[in-house]
């Protein structure tokens, strides 16, 4: 099936911009993860959401990154008024979810974000 | 609390020989430990995953992974290898405890091999 898909592959905004990543999850996952690939911090978490829960923010930056999940599927990062700082790679995993259990997270092939 | 650190950025071995690959861990609590894979422009895949089972785990390609505990260790190994395992390599931790289950990644081990 359908593996994590994201959108767009790149992204190259100039500084003070707004962009939105998206992410389609695997069907029937209920938990979504964002992380965030860069040069000098390495792979970093950003935000969790589970089922209808609230999201788990503890990873966002500041205040300048959100994210919302519509429906239990799709889901966007949003970054206000970028800065050369936020370039990086975004990733999204999902999982099927639950704490039971470790479940394997399978990630998206990520979008490349420049900010000039 | 949980961390990852892995002692080498870069590993250059020749073809057919053993790959080693290590990782130390930090954790508050029973962890959950990955070793993932990164091929160039290619997304993270699972190499393999010890959730407190079998301290030996098998994963794909060949490789395997030893916890212990004793340690705080779980490096990545491979007894002969082959020019496609050229990639970035990341040990991570998940921490039990937390519910959330995101993950913890180390700084990356890029992995060269050498005809």
């Amino acid at each position: 099936g359908a593996g994590v898909s994201q959108s767009p592959s790149n992204k190259v905004t100039e500084k003070g911009k707004d962009v939105e990543l998206r992410c389609d999850p695997i069907s029937g996952h209920t938990a979504l993860y964002w992380y965030r690939q860069s040069l000098g911090q390495g792979l970093e978490f950003l935000i969790y959401f589970q089922g209808n829960s609230a999201p788990d923010k503890s990873g966002l930056p500041s205040d300048r990154f959100s994210a919302e999940r519509t429906g239990g599927s799709v889901s966007t990062l949003t970054i206000q008024r970028t800065q050369q700082e936020d370039s990086a790679v975004y990733l999204c995993a999902s999982s099927l979810g639950g704490i039971s259990s470790y479940n394997e997270q399978f990630f998206g092939p990520g979008t490349r974000l420049t900010v000039l | 609390a949980q961390s990852v650190t892995q002692l080498d950025s870069h590993v250059s071995v020749s073809e057919g020989t053993p790959v080693l690959l290590r990782c130390n861990y930090s954790s508050s609590y029973s962890p959950s430990l990955f070793w993932y894979v990164q091929h160039p422009n290619k997304g993270l895949q699972l190499l393999l995953k010890y959730t407190s089972a079998a301290t030996l785990v098998k994963g794909i390609n060949g490789f395997e992974a030893e916890f212990k505990k004793s340690e705080t260790s779980f490096h990545l190994t491979k007894p002969s290898a082959h020019m496609s395992d050229a990639a970035e390599y990341f040990c991570v931790v998940s921490d039990g405890d937390t519910g959330r289950r995101a993950l913890t990644f180390g700084s990356g081990t890029r992995l060269q091999v050498q005809p």
